[in-house]
């Protein structure tokens, strides 16, 4: 049974463009969060996505936005990068809310260097 | 934001010793999830304990809750050098659905020496 799988591992982008990073849920999960992890802190939440539509934002501005596929796979792309976009970036996958069932879990993350 | 913090910001201890880590938090929650990262890689969940619980326990993991001090403790038993990694807490305050966003601590590093 596979896990969350994100790709790519890393990669690296010069200011001003774009990037878009991609994640594969667990087999059996429906919602897809994502995270940003800035060197030496904890994740904090980007958006979460469940049945295609975004269901929750943190806070962030509108360059960064993200897809839900019908498989339940999801992208987030990033507009406009900005050197302080550089940070691993965490897709997480869940059952469906109010299952009860509450644990996320985390795929090995994209590391975005930008220059 | 941090909802939180994690204390200590580090910790050494020696192989076979227990270790000892708390988290704070700003607001109610439905739940809260200790994980682990080693050297900047995924996290894996460790644990999670709901606000009506006090106290969980999974193999060498010991969870407290205090919901009226707003803070949790994870400790671990008889630490192997495999231990080395960042530990972190997460808050979910959702209560309609349950796995909404999580809100992460700042991390304890614990460094386990062989």
């Amino acid at each position: 049974d596979a896990g969350v799988t994100q790709s790519p591992t890393h990669l690296i982008k010069t200011r001003g463009q774009q990037v878009t990073l991609r994640c594969s849920p667990k087999s059996g999960h429906d919602t897809v969060s994502w995270y940003q992890q800035a060197l030496g802190q904890g994740p904090q939440f980007i958006f979460q996505y469940y049945e295609e539509e975004e269901r929750q934002r943190g806070n962030f501005p509108d360059r960064f936005s993200g897809h839900q596929f019908p498989n339940y796979s999801s992208e987030l792309n990033v507009n406009a990068l900005l050197l302080g976009d550089s940070a691993l970036y965490l897709c997480a996958s869940s059952p469906a809310p109010g299952q009860g069932r509450n644990e996320q879990y985390f795929g090995p993350g994209t590391r975005l260097t930008v220059t | 934001s941090q909802q939180g913090e994690e204390d200590p910001q580090a910790l050494s201890i020696q192989e076979g010793e227990n270790a000892t880590m708390n988290c704070s938090y700003k607001t109610s929650i439905n739940n809260l999830q200790w994980y682990r990262q080693n050297s900047g890689r995924g996290l894996v969940h460790l644990i999670l304990i709901r606000s009506n619980e006090r106290e969980k326990h999974s193999g060498r993991l010991r969870v407290t809750l205090d919901t009226s001090k707003k803070s949790s403790s994870l400790l671990i038993t008889a630490s192997r050098a495999a231990d080395t990694a960042s530990y972190f807490c997460a808050t979910d305050a959702s209560w309609n659905f349950g796995n909404e966003k999580l809100t992460f601590g700042t991390g304890t590093r614990l460094t386990i020496i062989p």
